[in-house]
């Protein structure tokens, strides 16, 4: 069964804390591995996409890292701002219009 | 940017009555995408379309139909509320075809079903 899994379920942090979130997944054929970030009450947002192992890609303090089994949401000395859910989303295999498959996502508390 | 508005923040319904989400896209994106998330469930596919007219079940249809008569809107029924519907909606759009297949979300719809 496709599936994504994210761990932890959630994370405290201390400003300043430097940590990682992780996504694996079971799919054959990985197409896509997205990250979102959600604040309370709101629509996901789009972060980052990855399509194959051994890619990266960086905004501001975020760094999204992909192997052949899972990813890694590395956050550098995060800022309460970045306190949020982060949830990760693979492309559904076989289809062909761009149905993910979301993990239950990590809750990121981070403290001043 | 992409905007994906839907049309309610916030919603109350009686069990068994009709009820209408709506959403609307303003960058020409073939496909869109209704969801539904719970604590504990993450975000789950209930209908998705690629085309006007076009729909196709995902993972949990039972309970909800859905319209898409113009592109740029995609509607979710719930023909007869009940109270387990009552959850978060998100909508979101897509283009197509494209080997990026990021998907744009709506902030979202809070149903409570009394």
């Amino acid at each position: 069964e496709d599936q994504v899994t994210q761990s932890p379920e959630a994370l405290r942090l201390q400003e300043g804390e430097s940590s990682s979130l992780n996504c694996s997944y079971t799919v054959s054929g990985l197409r896509g591995l997205f990250w979102y970030r959600q604040d309370p009450g709101k629509g996901p947002e789009f972060l980052f996409t990855l399509y194959s192992a051994g890619e990266e890609k960086e905004k501001e303090r975020l760094k999204a890292t992909l192997t052949k089994k899972e990813s890694f949401l590395h956050i550098t000395a995060p800022k309460p701002e970045d306190s949020a859910t982060y949830l990760c989303a693979v492309l559904r295999p076989g289809g062909s219009q761009g149905n993910l498959i979301f993990g239950k996502g990590t809750k990121l508390s981070v403290k001043p | 940017d992409v905007k994906v508005t839907q049309s309610s923040r916030y919603l109350v319904k009686r069990t068994g009555e009709k009820v209408f989400l709506e959403c609307v896209q303003d960058m020409d994106h073939e496909n869109m995408f209704w969801y539904r998330q719970d604590p504990g469930l993450g975000l789950r596919l209930i209908y998705f379309s690629y085309d006007v007219k076009m729909k196709e079940k995902g993972d949990i249809p039972e309970g909800y139909s859905v319209s898409r008569e113009k592109k740029e809107r995609f509607s979710l029924i719930l023909e007869s509320a009940s109270t387990n519907q009552t959850s978060m909606y998100l909508c979101a759009s897509s283009v197509f075809p494209t080997a990026k297949n990021i998907q744009y979300f709506g902030a979202g719809t809070r149903l409570s079903v009394l």
